[in-house]
């Protein structure tokens, strides 16, 4: 799987938008960027995942550009829930297991 | 059901115990992982089961030891751990090998001490 690099750690006022970035220059053709996070004491939770298009969810939009050798998670109104590590995984879907990096830190405050 | 279960939540075991993670999801999932996460760390793969088949084991020793009873149940037998095996344990599971439309449905995980 290619690597990424996130930023270990980001701040964030509630209610403003959070854009987490995570570089991954290595990405071949066939893989997919996805995101998870890892709230304190929890497992981690699939939040989106994309292949060149922009995608949009209930939780986060994320946007990719058009060299696939970046992306950026936003989250549009962060809240307080919102702190947690957010982990950029590139990856294939078919049959590659999920390998974690360092992630990112994302402190929400009011 | 939407989500995987982990039992105990909680665990604290001597280094001459032997005691089991067990792990449950009905969702039908045919894929079933175990990961092992240490404090401030990211989570780290352990094994991975397909179809009831192990198919990854990540050089883990062999004191820890998977089970896949059925396609809804995977367990981690714990025998003659060490204090540096203490960890929050994760399982997760997907509808096949590999990410899918929906990445991952992770449990909260079990958190063991090894005293």
């Amino acid at each position: 799987d290619a690597k990424t690099t996130q930023p270990p750690s980001m701040d964030c006022a509630e209610g403003r938008a959070a854009n987490l970035p995570c570089n991954h220059s290595t990405i071949s053709g066939n893989e997919y960027v996805y995101w998870y996070r890892q709230i304190h004491s929890q497992g981690p939770q699939y939040i989106i995942h994309g292949l060149k298009n922009n995608e949009t969810n209930e939780m986060a939009s994320l946007i990719i550009t058009e060299d696939r050798k970046s992306s950026t998670l936003i989250l549009p109104h962060a809240t307080l829930r919102d702190t947690a590590v957010y982990y950029c995984i590139v990856t294939n879907q078919a049959g590659t297991a999920l390998i974690f990096g360092k992630g990112t830190t994302l402190s929400v405050s009011s | 059901d939407t989500e995987v279960t982990q039992t105990p939540k909680h665990l604290v075991m001597g280094m001459t115990n032997k005691k089991s993670l067990k792990c449950e999801q009905h969702m039908g999932h045919r894929a079933m992982y175990w990961y092992k996460q240490k404090a401030k760390k990211p989570p780290e793969l352990m094994f991975v089961y397909s179809y009831e088949k192990l198919s990854i084991n990540e050089s883990v020793p062999s004191r820890f030891s998977p089970e896949c009873p059925n396609s809804s149940l995977l367990n981690l037998h714990l025998h003659a751990l060490q204090p540096e095996d203490s960890a929050l344990y994760l399982c997760a599971s997907s509808p096949n090998r590999g990410q899918g439309d929906y990445g991952y449905t992770f449990g909260s995980g079990t958190r063991l001490t090894v005293v």
